[in-house]
């Protein structure tokens, strides 16, 4: 079976600051992988996915992550913080046992410090 | 413009009452979901369906229902059965290449 794990439920930075939001993943096979970024009261935005090309995705909004199998880990990071950004975040896995479901994570609420 | 459609944005149910949160999309897409968000829990699957004329329960499906008459359309009914409805409902879908479109969500109240 499939699941992800995102290792904090909160993560605040300062403005101008690195991002990284940590998410682990299980899968018995290769794994499509997703970022999904929700603001206050609204719906899910896709904001960048792994279906087995590049290790390293880029995404919208200047975050990037990269798929590490030895370590499971599919980490989202960007280079520096913006005041937009704080938001809530998602790590999902697409369901292998029904390839049309996808599985998500608990989620990580992103804050910025001014 | 391509999109989802959740309405209404706010709703309150009395108790004992059913109501129906309305998702239409125009994006052609076959599969539709119903996801239920509460605080520090993510998302749970509700229901689907992949068809028109078919839907399958997903991992909290009790007292709810829906139905998939036409493409466009996924209404979602939550019914007296379900005793715990305060929560953010989202409807989404997807293409089945990878990622979700979501809609802008429903928040339905208990009062």
């Amino acid at each position: 079976a499939q699941s992800v794990t995102q290792l904090d439920s909160h993560v605040s930075v300062s403005e101008g600051t690195p991002v990284l939001l940590r998410c682990n993943y299980s899968s018995s096979y290769s794994p499509s992988l997703f970022w999904y970024v929700q603001h206050p009261n609204k719906g899910l935005q896709l904001l960048l996915k792994y279906t087995s090309a590049a290790t390293l995705v880029k995404g919208i909004n200047g975050f990037e992550a990269e798929f590490k199998k030895s370590e499971t880990s599919f980490h989202l990071t960007k280079p520096s913080a913006h005041m937009s950004d704080a938001a809530e975040y998602f790590c999902v896995v697409r369901s292998y046992s029904s390839a049309s479901k996808i599985i998500f994570g608990s989620g990580t609420r992103l804050s910025i410090r001014p | 413009d391509g999109g989802i459609t959740q309405s209404p944005k706010y709703l309150f149910r009395k108790e004992g009452q059913n109501v129906t949160l309305s998702c239409e999309q125009n994006l052609n897409h076959d599969a539709m979901y119903w996801y239920r968000q509460d605080p520090g829990q993510g998302l749970r699957l509700i229901y689907y369906s992949q068809i028109v004329n078919d839907f399958q329960k997903g991992d909290i499906a009790e007292g709810y229902s829906v139905s998939r008459e036409k493409k466009e359309s996924f209404p979602l009914t939550v019914t007296s059965a379900q005793k715990n409805p305060t929560a953010f409902y989202l409807c989404a879908t997807g293409t089945g290449g990878g990622g979700y479109t979501f809609g802008s969500g429903t928040r339905l109240t208990v009062v």
